[in-house]
């Protein structure tokens, strides 16, 4: 079965500091992985997706994310966090048929101070 | 990229009423649409499927008596949470696919007084 493993639940990081969020997937097959992003009371963000191809891909406010097949990982980047930044962030995965829905992971808080 | 849109982004209602949330598929269509449930802190419930011009799949331990969904046209499914009770009070979304995509509605936070 799919599914998908945010390990931190919480994560406090420094306005200018380096920023990682782990994610880990399980798929039977080729997975296409996405990361979300939700500030309170709203809705969800995408951030960036991963289909095929580089494994590094780029994605909208300085985020990056690397697939890793050998670890079944897809973590998301930022060399430099900023106070905005703050939020939930989900990792989903899913397959490349629009008609199943995403599994997502639970989600990892992310708190930034000063 | 796609848009999904969801009506109203937020509704307040008695206890026994039912209410009805809207979602549309903007600039695509989708044969197929999802609803997820998300409380307060947690993560997206998958609650069912909704096909076009079929009956929805639910999800384990949803009532498809409570969510009654309808997915009349391409772009429109809604969910009907009938005779609501102070436990659906929930953040509802629905979600569309296209091109291997997942495009999310804005949510509806739903309170049952």
């Amino acid at each position: 079965a799919q599914s998908v493993t945010q390990p931190d639940i919480h994560i406090t990081v420094s306005e200018g500091a380096s920023l990682e969020l782990r994610c880990n997937y399980s798929y039977g097959a080729t997975p296409y992985l996405f990361w979300y992003v939700q500030s309170p009371g709203q809705g969800l963000q995408l951030l960036l997706k991963y289909f095929s191809g580089d494994t590094l891909v780029q994605g909208i406010k300085g985020f990056e994310a690397e697939f890793k097949r050998s670890q079944s990982s897809f973590n998301l980047r930022k060399p430099s966090v900023h106070w905005s930044d703050a939020a939930e962030y989900f990792c989903a995965v899913g397959a490349n048929s629009g008609n199943t829905p995403l599994v997502f992971g639970k989600g990892t808080r992310l708190s930034v101070i000063a | 990229g796609a848009v999904v849109s969801q009506h109203p982004s937020w509704v307040i209602c008695k206890s026994g009423t039912s209410v009805k949330i809207e979602c549309r598929s903007l600039d695509f269509q989708a044969t197929t649409m999802f609803w997820y449930r998300q409380f307060p802190k947690q993560s997206l419930m998958l609650m069912a499927t909704s096909n076009e011009g079929s009956k929805a799949t639910y999800e384990q331990g949803v009532e498809k008596d409570k969510f009654l969904i309808n997915h009349a046209s391409l772009t429109l499914s809604t969910l009907t949470v009938t005779s609501a009770h102070p436990e659906d009070s929930s953040f509802y979304i629905c979600s569309a696919r296209e091109n291997s995509g997942g495009f999310f509605g804005p949510g509806t936070r739903l309170t049952v007084l």
